[in-house]
């Protein structure tokens, strides 16, 4: 079955902590996204990759960080740079060229203790 | 500066009747819209899209409508049904998508009344 896994599903940060949330897909996606959801408000878009070792800035960016070492891989790092982390974050990949929807994984809700 | 808006942000809708969503946009080069369905705690859902070249695209109880002259994107669910209470997200995609800063709406929180 082909589809997005993000884990884990609840995860809780400590202050000055930095947190890593997994998001792997074997849709053989070129790109890759994360977004972040508060209450109320749309998606806003983190970070994206739209090939291995490249990725951009998104809309809110600042005290986070990613990689994609894999096509398969995108994690998103939560650092204690980030003053408000309480969300939940989305990872999203998709493949444009044949104009595909985005597929998204189920989500990660973080919490600060 | 909010290029997609989706003004209402809860709806609430007797079982049996009509759900309209609606979306208004400002950026005219959205090339493909698509509407995703989001429960609570769990990533969303595709639902229906349409291209820019046609004004309605239908699947089922889902009907999706566009005027680009008035750039507003509507989905229509008929009958709508307990199981529809979700957020709703339209999704518009650039015709330089390229460029992938995807624009998402706010969202509008559905309530179906039994």
């Amino acid at each position: 079955d082909g589809g997005i896994t993000q884990s884990p599903k609840y995860l809780f940060r400590k202050e000055g902590q930095n947190v890593t949330l997994s998001c792997e897909q074997n849709l053989n996606h070129d790109a890759m996204y994360w977004y972040r959801q508060d209450p109320g408000q749309g998606l806003r878009l983190i970070y994206y990759s739209q090939i291995v070792n490249d990725f951009q800035k998104g809309d809110i960016a600042e005290g986070y960080s990613v990689s994609r070492e894999k096509k398969e891989s995108f994690p998103l790092t939560v650092t204690s740079a980030q003053k408000n982390p309480t969300a939940f974050y989305l990872c999203a990949s998709s493949d444009w060229t044949a104009n595909e929807k985005l597929f998204f994984g189920s989500g990660t809700q973080l919490s600060v203790l | 500066d909010q290029q997609v808006k989706q003004n209402s942000p809860s709806l609430s809708v007797q079982e049996g009747r009509i759900s309209i969503l609606n979306c208004d946009y400002t950026n005219s080069m959205f090339d493909y819209f698509l509407w995703y369905k989001k429960y609570p705690a769990e990533g969303p859902t595709f639902l229906i899209s349409i291209s820019s070249i046609k004004d309605k695209n239908e699947d089922g109880r889902f009907t999706v409508f566009l005027n680009k002259s008035a750039k507003h994107l509507s989905l229509h669910i008929v009958p709508s049904q307990p199981g529809d209470s979700a957020v709703y997200f339209c999704l518009m995609i650039p015709t330089n998508f390229g460029n992938e800063k995807l624009t998402f709406g706010t969202g509008t929180r559905l309530t179906i009344i039994p």
